[in-house]
Order: structure tokens, then C-alpha cells, then sequence
């Protein structure tokens, strides 16, 4: 069966500070993945998405980058945190085909402060 | 715009009743509804999709319908647990090439005993 990992799940962080969030998939081969941001009173919204090895797209401009170097890896940072970028940031992972039902991690609560 | 509204925002029913959340949508051309479940600090988890030529379908205690015609969605929720509070997100898939998910706020439902 397929599982998703996400880490760490609660991280507080001061304003200019550098931050790594991963996320890794098991079970599967070349899913397609993406990060979400959550904030209080709002619709998870899309940050990046990735359909292979090195292939990021972003959807909305950021402080944030995604990197994927491996296959089942993907990888949310930022060079200098933002008070703005706290939130429940969430990774995710689907097949390009079928019912594409995505299948979300725990999440990562990020307090920037 | 791709939109997806649901009502209402929050939620309080009494362990044992029923609810219905309602979702619409203008997202076109429509592939599929889901609808998910986030408890607090979770990442949220399918609960039911419906695609363009299904009106009802069951999950146990949850029964989401779809009007396509009207692009309407809803969830009923019959006699209720305490293990229902949550929230419900409404999540609307285009059949376009990205093929690209909209997001609903949510409704916030919370069950006392």
C-alpha cells in the first residue's frame, strides 16, 4: 500500500530564517506531488506541483521553492521566512490517471514568528 | 474563474442528529466532485467522489448527492458521532489538461454530546 510521510509535523521558526519541509512517498512510482498551504478561514491553496524528477511548477508567486531530487521526494524551503508564510502547509500525491484522488500528508504547522 | 462556495461556514448539531453541507460549484468542464474530511491538525482524507453521471452515493453514515445540472453537491451525515467533528471540504476536479482542483473553504461541523 501506498503511505506518505511528512515532516516535521509542528515547526516554529523566526522571521529570516531558513526552512525545509519533506515530504515522501512510498508504495508508488512517479506520482505526481504537490504542496498545499492552508490558512486560518481559507481553501487549501496550491503552492507547487510536480509530475517528475526536477519538474516544478509553481502556482502562485511566493517566498517558498519546491525541489524534487528524487522520484518520491519533495521538498518545500524558503531562504528567509516570512511572518505571512505561517500556516498548515500540506503535501499530497496522486496518480495522473484514474480517479486521481489525492492522498494528503499529516501536515506541517508552521508558526513564524 | 473555477469556484467552489460551500454552506455553512460552521456547524453545531447535537450526537445523534442529521446535517447536510452544501457545496457549489462553477467549475468547468467538470470531471469530478470529491468530498474529504480534515480533523484538526490532519491532512484531509476522501470521502466520496462523484463523477458527471452519478447522483447519490453512500459512504456508511455519509450520503453526498450531485446535481450537475445545477452544480450543486451535497453531504448528508445521518445520526451523528462525536467523531464526526471536523471539517468538510468540497473539492471540484476540471477535465482540462492539467486537469486542476478547486478547493472549498470548508464547513467546520462540531458534534455535542
Amino acid at each position: 500500500s501506498q503511505t506518505i510521510h511528512q515532516w516535521p509535523a509542528t515547526l516554529v521558526q523566526p522571521v529570516g530564517s531558513p526552512l525545509s519541509l519533506e515530504c515522501t512517498v512510498e508504495g508508488t512510482s512517479n506520482p505526481n506531488l504537490y504542496w498545499y498551504r492552508q490558512a486560518a478561514g481559507r481553501g487549501l491553496q496550491l503552492l507547487f506541483y510536480s509530475v517528475g524528477i526536477g519538474q516544478i511548477s509553481s502556482e502562485v508567486p511566493q517566498n517558498l521553492s519546491a525541489s524534487r531530487p528524487q522520484d518520491r521526494q519533495f521538498i518545500l524551503s524558503s531562504k528567509k521566512l516570512l511572518l505571512s508564510d505561517s500556516g498548515f502547509y500540506l503535501c499530497a500525491w496522486n496518480r495522473v490517471s484514474g480517479a486521481n484522488v489525492l492522498t494528503f500528508g499529516a501536515g506541517s504547522r508552521l508558526t513564524v514568528l | 474563474k473555477n469556484q467552489v462556495e460551500q454552506s455553512p461556514q460552521s456547524l453545531i448539531i447535537l450526537e445523534g442528529k442529521n446535517c447536510t453541507l452544501q457545496c457549489n460549484y462553477t467549475v468547468s468542464p467538470f470531471s469530478n466532485l470529491r468530498w474529504y474530511k480534515q480533523d484538526t491538525g490532519r491532512g484531509p482524507v476522501s470521502l466520496t467522489i462523484m463523477t458527471f453521471s452519478e447522483n447519490t452515493k453512500s459512504n456508511g453514515r455519509y450520503t453526498a448527492t450531485l446535481d450537475a445540472d445545477t452544480k450543486q453537491s451535497s453531504l448528508h451525515i445521518t445520526a451523528s458521532q462525536l467523531s464526526d467533528s471536523a471539517s468538510y471540504i468540497c473539492v471540484v476536479r476540471d477535465s482540462g489538461g492539467y486537469q486542476k482542483v478547486t478547493f472549498g473553504i470548508g464547513t467546520k461541523l462540531q458534534v455535542i454530546p
